[in-house]
């Protein structure tokens, strides 16, 4: 397996624009989850999805960002508009259960100018 | 929900010695502590874990212990390395499916040639 995939791994974009980011799990990982890392705040968890459910999206920053996972090998996280204040590396990671290992992606790292 | 608090925030030490980050956690339900290592520019990855049921647990240079009546928990690490530079992240979580991992602020650790 290839680990898990986010796409990009750089964007740039200017405020007010809608940003998507992906995700592919690790094959058979029943849990993802989306992380979103500053220097301010540390690494976040924004919200995981189980059996492609969202179970917790209590860490969503507010109304202008969204997740899906329509299959099991498959979330985006959308931020619609974007702003300066969403610049970050974004991270998916996957796990069988949530007490094991939880498997990183490579980040996107997201610039809103 | 669950808070951890983690220290210190840097830590410098010379190569040979040892290295001992804390960790602090709120929630008496949690039963998953994990540790991960993030070096510059790359994904966070599981060095260490450690269950609810186990007092102390060590793999090589590495071992973490975990006191839960006072809901605090270490990593040691011994005859530091330059390559254990890095920043290091304490996490804890309930499991069961209840929460994903809450994670401290991180350590940079130094290592001093």
């Amino acid at each position: 397996d290839a680990g898990v995939i986010q796409s990009p791994r750089h964007e740039v974009t200017e405020m007010g624009q809608e940003v998507t980011l992906r995700c592919k799990p690790i094959s058979g990982h029943d849990y993802l989850f989306w992380y979103r890392q500053t220097m301010m705040r540390g690494l976040e968890l924004l919200i995981y999805f189980n059996n492609n459910v969202p179970i917790d999206d209590s860490g969503m920053p507010e109304d202008r960002f969204s997740a899906k996972m329509p299959n099991a090998s498959f979330s985006t996280l959308k931020i619609q508009p974007s702003e300066p204040r969403d610049s970050a590396v974004y991270f998916c990671a996957s796990s069988l259960v949530v007490t094991v290992e939880a498997f990183f992606g490579q980040g996107t790292r997201l610039t809103v100018v | 929900g669950e808070n951890v608090e983690q220290h210190p925030s840097t830590l410098s030490v010379q190569e040979g010695d040892s290295a001992v980050i804390k960790c602090t956690y709120s929630d008496s339900a949690s039963n998953y502590f994990p540790w991960y290592k993030q070096e510059l520019g790359k994904r966070p990855q599981l060095i260490i874990d450690i269950r609810s049921n186990v007092g102390e647990k060590k793999d090589q240079r590495i071992a973490v212990t975990l006191n839960k009546t006072a809901k605090h928990f270490s990593l040691h690490i011994t005859e530091t390395q330059p390559e254990d530079s890095a920043v290091y992240f304490c996490a804890a979580s309930q499991g069961g499916g209840a929460d994903g991992l809450t994670f401290g602020k991180g350590t940079h650790l130094i290592i001093q040639p």
